[in-house]
């Protein structure tokens, strides 16, 4: 069974960037999209993007469209994030997940924090 | 986008009792819905595709059930394990957009 093991927490300053990893295990990175959902502190689910491994194709959400990117290394088995122009509300909980046969997110990483602050 | 909405905020049961939880969409989303569980400092876990498809292990408790626009998530019997945040998930249109959640809490 495909684990998501994720990389560790960041802390980072108001208008850099973060790029967070999501490595499959036991698996295979390439069947199905891999998206990213973060959750601020208190807050509720937020997807953020997709990308399918195998053809490279990526789509964003909207909100995240000019300071997102999102990559895969079909090498590795490694998914990632990068989000540019940090800012405070990009505090967050950042989950990537295994977009299973499109239907639903069935396996998912154990997320990784990243705080932004002065 | 579409937005979901999910109904109520806040559930307060016991355990044994049923819990029907309600998630409204913008606009017609088909049969494109999933259901996920969510406990503090875990990671989602996925309960339902497809409106009414029960994921892998997720116990014959868990139902969903609607189309279109309106969906409804039913546990039959709360185990004290099923207190948690319950969120709705539209795969109809991009963006994915999840629903704000409801709580079941214990009463």
């Amino acid at each position: 069974q495909v684990q998501l093991v994720q990389s560790g927490a960041e802390v980072k300053k108001p208008g850099s960037s973060v790029k967070v990893s999501c490595k499959a295990s036991g698996g295979s990175l390439s069947t199905y999209p891999i998206s990213w959902v973060r959750q601020a502190p208190g807050q509720g689910l937020e997807w953020m993007g997709e990308i399918m491994p195998t053809f490279g194709t990526v789509k964003y959400a909207e909100k995240f469209q000019d300071r997102v990117t999102i990559t895969a290394d079909e090498s590795t088995s490694t998914a990632y994030l990068e989000l540019s122009s940090l800012r405070s509300e990009d505090t967050a909980l950042y989950f990537c997940g295994r977009n299973w046969n499109y239907v639903g997110m069935d396996v998912w990483g154990q997320g990784t924090t990243v705080i932004v602050s002065s | 986008e579409i937005v979901l909405t999910q109904s109520p905020v806040t559930l307060s049961l016991s355990p044994g009792e049923r819990a029907t939880l309600s998630c409204r969409a913008s606009q017609s989303v088909g049969s494109y819905l999933a259901w996920y569980q969510q406990k503090p400092g875990q990671a989602p876990r996925l309960l339902i595709y497809d409106a009414s498809n029960r994921a892998t292990g997720i116990p014959a408790r868990f139902s969903g059930s609607g189309s279109g626009t309106d969906f409804t998530l039913t546990i039959s019997s709360l185990e004290p394990e099923d207190f948690a945040i319950y969120y709705c998930q539209q795969r109809s249109n991009w963006p994915l957009t999840f629903g704000p959640g409801t709580k079941v809490d214990i009463k």
